[in-house]
């Protein structure tokens, strides 16, 4: 699976877009951009998932470039309960797959 | 609430014991997986087992073991247990193996003293 680079930590004001970048410039046809989150000493928990078009769900959206070489994570308008460490992560599609966690973003969200 | 249930949350014990921690899976789901999470450390995958049968290994002590039974939940064994294992232990479970996202459970905090 590629490997990624995130921002070790980001802020954002309570409100606003958070918006979490995520290098993958080794990324493969057939690899999924994953994101995932922890609150503080909670299991992790899955947010959103693409291939190459961009993709929208009530947690977050998720831009892919067009060369897939990276990816953004965005939270359109963050909360206080949105400081988590977010993890992004690339893996292939089918065959066996263990969720892998880097370090990820530490977000911090302030009033 | 991800439906992933681990029991207990908390556990106290001193070092030498054995403990055993459990899983029950998502409703539906045949995979689980065990991570470690130490103080200001990342998650470390420990063991996949898929439909009652062992997958995959990750940085699993010898002194760990698990298994998933019949019914689908699983059990983290430690013993011999020394300060260092005191961490967050996490669940997951998947649909199938190879599936996307993976539910987590929300954890058994151990404490080794």
């Amino acid at each position: 699976d590629a490997k990624t680079t995130q921002p070790t930590s980001m802020d954002c004001a309570e409100g606003r877009a958070a918006n979490l970048p995520c290098n993958h410039s080794t990324i493969s046809g057939n690899e999924y951009v994953y994101w995932y989150r922890q609150i503080h000493s909670q299991g992790p928990q899955y947010i959103i998932h693409g291939l190459k078009n961009n993709e929208t769900n009530e947690m977050a959206s998720l831009i892919i470039t067009e060369d897939r070489k990276s990816s953004t994570l965005i939270l359109p308008h963050a909360t206080l309960r949105d400081t988590a460490v977010y993890y992004c992560i690339v893996r292939s599609s089918g065959g066996s797959y263990i969720p892998t966690f880097g370090r990820g973003t530490s977000l911090i969200v302030h009033p | 609430d991800s439906g992933v249930t681990q029991t207990p949350k908390h556990l106290i014990t001193a070092t030498g014991q054995r403990v055993t921690l459990r899983c029950s899976p998502r409703s539906g789901d045949l995979s689980v997986y065990w991570y470690q999470q130490s103080l200001d450390q990342g998650l470390q995958f420990l063991i996949q087992y898929y439909n009652g049968e062992e997958r995959a290994k990750g940085n699993i002590l010898e002194r760990f073991s698990a298994q998933q039974f019949p019914d689908l939940h699983s059990e983290l064994n430690l013993s011999s247990l020394e300060l260092g294992d005191s961490a967050l232990y996490f669940c997951a479970s998947s649909v199938a193996v190879g599936t996307t996202e993976a539910f987590f459970g929300q954890g058994t905090r151990l404490t080794v003293v």
